[in-house]
């Protein structure tokens, strides 16, 4: 199966600062790759998404890019806000009648310090 | 417009008691997913329900089952509990487009605590 990889782990940034988040994936047929912010006691949210068919996708200060050939994609925040403190997870999908199933890294806790 | 919704959002059980947690799709979804969160961890695919059927399952053992109802809601059921079934678990909806699903996403709800003693 599936096999995501997530780093780092935690991350602390100065508020206006930039944090970028990497993951990796191993199925080659993964062709889905949201990433979801999670706050203390909250589920996941959807915060960004980005298919196989596109290499980069921005949303105000979220971007996320991706490379097939290597596996990996990437999350940018830019201008980064305390209420931009939480755990933030990537995944990985084949999408379609799959989507369902996502396999998720183990999550980067980022602190954002005013 | 209603997101996905999951009840009850705490719960405790002893071991060897068997629990059933609940879940409502968001509106215009068709599919539900279940995932168990460990504390610390990324959540983990247990299954998926369209047509009230399982369609997917992931590396849970058969203690772990469910339930897709005509109105599109689901239930997750857990026999047998154990310590290690302590979990946040996660109730996923999207709809199951006919096609490849090009701009379809999956939404979580906020999960039922479960904790057993």
């Amino acid at each position: 199966g599936e096999n995501v990889e997530q780093h780092p782990s935690t991350l602390s940034v100065q508020e206006g600062d930039s944090a970028v988040i990497k993951c990796t994936y191993s199925d080659s047929a993964s062709n889905y790759f949201p990433w979801y912010k999670q706050e203390l006691g909250k589920g996941p949210q959807l915060i960004i998404d980005i298919r196989s068919n596109v290499g980069e996708k921005k949303d105000q200060r979220i971007a996320v890019t991706l490379n097939k050939t290597a596996k990996h994609f990437s999350l940018h925040i830019t201008e980064t806000q305390p209420e931009d403190s939480a755990v933030y997870f990537c995944a990985a999908s084949r999408g379609g009648s799959t989507l369902g199933r996502l396999y998720f890294g183990r999550g980067t806790q980022l602190t954002v310090w005013p | 417009d209603a997101g996905v919704t999951q009840s009850p959002t705490h719960l405790i059980k002893t071991r060897g008691q068997q629990v059933t947690l609940r879940c409502s799709p968001k509106s215009g979804h068709d599919t539900v997913s279940w995932y168990q969160q460990a504390l610390g961890q990324g959540p983990q695919f247990i299954f998926q329900y369209y047509e009230e059927e399982e369609r997917q399952r992931g590396n849970f053992p058969d203690r772990f089952s469910g339930h897709q109802f005509p109105n599109y809601s689901s239930e997750l059921n857990v026999n047998a509990l154990l310590l290690g079934d302590s979990a946040l678990y996660l109730c996923a909806s999207s709809l199951m487009a006919r096609g490849q699903g090009l701009n379809e996403k999956l939404f979580f709800g906020s999960g039922t605590q479960l904790s057993v003693l």
